[in-house]
């Protein structure tokens, strides 16, 4: 799977739009494009994913740039329980492989979002 | 969506003893993933494990430290075999499977293990 990188943390005022970054220059024409957060103590949750085109559903917002070579997710309107880890995962689609399936996570970006 | 629970929620165990993780579905699916979170860092996987075969483990984890049950296709265990403090993490199930969207997969609420 190809690897991503994502600022160790980030900062965003409570009801502005946090705009999450993240590399993955080696990414392959199979691979999505996958974002989960983990709220303190509690198992990751899945927010959004996509291949090239951009997603939007109730939580957020994907821009996936048209090289693919990196992504950025957007929290339109950010509140106090949205402060989490934030991860960018990339993942094989094919069914068959031996990586079908797995998610492999980075160490993600700390958002910490304050009043 | 899928549903997960895991029992235990948490648990404090001595040296040298073993604990088996239940994790169940809310609806059948084929994987099922193991993943350990260590204090402060990042998920790693352990295993996958889909019903009718063996456990598939990554590298640096054996089946002899952790070995799985598959039954069916809502249910798995996962044992931490001959516990030292170094086992003291969070183990999470996950489920995956092919839905509308392509692959989704979603996580239990984790096991937060403590070895003393």
């Amino acid at each position: 799977d190809a690897k991503t990188t994502q600022p160790p943390s980030m900062d965003c005022a409570e009801g502005r739009a946090a705009n999450l970054p993240c590399n993955h220059s080696t990414i392959s024409g199979n691979e999505y494009v996958y974002w989960y957060r983990q709220i303190h103590s509690q198992g990751p949750q899945y927010i959004i994913h996509g291949l090239k085109n951009n997603e939007t559903n109730e939580m957020a917002s994907l821009i996936i740039t048209e090289d693919r070579k990196s992504s950025t997710l957007i929290l339109p309107h950010a509140t106090l329980r949205d402060t989490a880890v934030y991860y960018c995962i990339v993942r094989v689609a094919n069914a068959g492989g031996t990586s079908y399936g797995k998610l492999t996570f980075g160490q993600g970006t700390i958002l910490t979002v304050h009043p | 969506s899928a549903v997960i629970s895991q029992k235990p929620s948490r648990d404090i165990c001595q040296r040298g003893t073993s604990l088996t993780i239940q994790c169940q579905v809310d609806s059948q699916v084929t994987m099922m993933f193991w993943y350990r979170q260590q204090p402060g860092q990042s998920l790693t996987l352990i295993a996958t494990a889909n019903q009718g075969s063996e456990a598939t483990y990554e590298s640096g984890f054996v089946i002899d430290k952790f070995p799985i049950s598959r039954p069916n296709l809502t249910f798995s265990t996962l044992t931490v075999s001959n516990m030292s403090p170094e086992d003291s993490s969070i183990y999470l199930c996950s489920v995956g499977f092919s839905g509308r969207g392509g692959w989704e997969q979603f996580f239990g609420p984790g096991t937060r293990l403590t070895v003393l």
